[in-house]
């Protein structure tokens, strides 16, 4: 079983919709839950992160992070076409030093 | 700040050759990691340093080797190029113990 997993889409929306990212995990020490964005041929760049459970909002991005279920979350609100890339779920436990643990990715399409 | 810069940006190589990749930052990052990014997999620990002179394997080390002896430049090196490590290889930086990981722009290898 893979330490996390994320739906890789391809997802398709119109401009202005709410957007739904999810990821899954298995390590109940993760702490830290990072959303990295990586448009195509380029890499990654942090958008989010959050420590510990709870909602962090940043313009029109949230993250949720639901430690009990093992389950975060990343919201985008009135969806832009420039917000097409993958989107990158990432983890990782303070105890064992910087190891991150990245999901698949979820392709993105906003469609003007 | 150029921030992380990796050379080359594309590479081909015959099996059995040997390679080094290079990545270098100017942000004074204790923390450099090597990731390779490959189809449904995601973005997996090759190597990765907490310091000049400072080491250790991540999840995918087997094929590859790193040093680490200037806090700028952390070389990857492939000792005898295989069809299986053809990817997309990111080198990362950042404080050590912070979650904001900086990527580079990537190399594409190819190994025939």
């Amino acid at each position: 079983q893979k330490e996390v997993e994320q739906d890789p889409g391809p997802l398709s929306v119109p401009e202005g919709a709410i957007v739904s990212l999810n990821c899954t995990y298995s390590n109940s020490a993760f702490q830290y839950f990072m959303w990295y964005r990586q448009y195509s041929r380029k890499g990654p760049e942090l958008l989010m992160y959050t420590y510990s459970s709870g909602n962090k909002e940043d313009g029109r991005f949230t993250a949720q992070v639901d430690k009990s279920s093992k389950y975060i979350s990343l919201f985008i609100r009135d969806s832009q076409p420039s917000d097409s890339a993958t989107y990158l779920c990432a983890m990782s436990d303070p105890n064992t030093g910087n190891q991150f643990y990245f999901g698949t990715g979820t392709s993105l399409t906003v469609i003007p | 700040n150029a921030g992380v810069t990796q050379t080359p940006k594309f590479q081909v190589l015959k099996t059995g050759q040997s390679m080094t990749l290079q990545c270098a930052q100017d942000m004074n990052h204790e923390y450099m990691s090597w990731y390779r990014q490959d189809p449904g997999m995601g973005l997996r620990l090759i190597h990765y340093s907490v310091g000049a002179g400072i080491t250790d394997q991540g999840e995918v080390p087997n094929g590859y080797n790193v040093s680490r002896s200037t806090t700028e430049d952390f070389p990857l090196r492939l000792l005898s190029a295989a069809p299986s490590q053809t990817s997309v290889y990111f080198c990362a930086s950042s404080y050590t113990e912070t979650y904001e990981q900086y990527f580079g722009p990537g190399t594409r290898l190819t190994v025939t």
